[in-house]
C-alpha cells in the first residue's frame, strides 16, 4: 500500500507570492490533516479535512486555507507569503480521523525569500 | 487548553545505553489520548504508540517501553540498549476525544546515539 505522498518536496517562493501544496492520503483514508513545523514554534496543527469538509482548524491566519477533493486528496494554499511561513509542511492521513494512528507524509519544505 | 512539555531538548548517549525521554502534559479533559512519534532525518513522522488515558498499564514493544502515570501527568518513553538507528527527534503528543485527528505536540527531544 502506497504511503502518504506530498508534492512538491521542496519549494522556494518570494515574499508576497502564493503557494499550493498537495497531499495524497493512503488509499481508503478519508481524513487529512496538515501541520506546520518550524524551529521556533515546533509542530502546529493547521487544519483537518474529512469527507471534503473542514472538521478542525488551528490558530493560523486566514492566509492559510485548504480543501479536500472527492478522492480525499487535499491541497493547502498560503497566500501573500511572509518570511515566517518558511517551514516544513506535513500532511497526515487516517481512515476516519477518530484517533486512528496518523500516517505522515515526508513533508514539503517551503522557503520564502 | 492542552499543553505537552518535553523538557529534554537534546540527549546524547553511547550505543547500548538505556535512555528515557520525558513527557509531561496538561489537559482539563478526563479522557484523552497520548502518542509518541519518531522523526528521523528524512522528516517523516513515524507513529510509535497511542495510549488511552484510562489505560495506565505500561507497554513494552521490543526495545521500547512506555510508562504512563496519570497522577503525575507523565508519559515517558524508554529505549533499552539504544542503537545508532534510534537517532532521531522524538515527539510526544496529546489529543482529546472529539477533536478528530488534531494533535498537540511537545517540542521534541533530539536523541543522538553514538557508536
Amino acid at each position: 500500500k502506497a504511503g502518504v505522498t506530498q508534492t512538491p518536496r521542496y519549494l522556494i517562493k518570494t515574499r508576497g507570492q502564493q503557494v499550493t501544496l498537495s497531499c495524497s492520503p493512503i488509499s481508503g483514508h478519508r481524513s487529512v490533516s496538515w501541520y506546520q513545523q518550524t524551529p521556533g514554534q515546533g509542530l502546529q496543527f493547521l487544519f483537518e479535512y474529512f469527507s471534503e469538509t473542514q472538521r478542525n482548524k488551528g490558530n493560523f491566519p486566514g492566509r492559510f486555507s485548504g480543501r479536500q477533493f472527492s478522492n480525499s486528496r487535499s491541497e493547502m494554499n498560503v497566500s501573500t507569503l511572509e518570511l515566517g511561513d518558511s517551514a516544513l509542511y506535513l500532511c497526515a492521513s487516517t481512515q476516519t480521523g477518530t484517533l486512528n494512528e496518523q500516517y505522515f507524509g515526508p513533508g514539503t519544505r517551503l522557503t520564502v525569500t | 487548553a492542552q499543553k505537552v512539555t518535553q523538557a529534554q531538548t537534546e540527549i546524547s548517549v553511547v550505543e547500548k545505553e538505556d535512555v528515557t525521554l520525558d513527557c509531561v502534559y496538561e489537559t482539563r479533559d478526563t479522557t484523552y489520548y497520548l502518542f509518541w512519534y519518531k522523526q528521523p532525518p528524512s522528516g517523516e513522522l513515524v507513529f510509535l504508540i497511542r495510549r488511552n488515558s484510562f489505560d495506565e498499564q505500561n507497554e513494552i514493544s521490543g526495545r521500547y517501553s512506555w510508562n504512563f502515570q496519570k497522577s503525575t501527568s507523565s508519559f515517558n518513553f524508554t529505549i533499552t540498549a539504544s542503537q545508532v538507528v534510534d537517532s532521531a527527534v522524538y515527539f510526544c503528543a496529546l489529543s482529546p476525544p472529539g477533536s478528530g485527528s488534531r494533535l498537540t505536540f511537545g517540542e521534541g527531544t533530539q536523541l543522538t546515539v553514538n557508536p
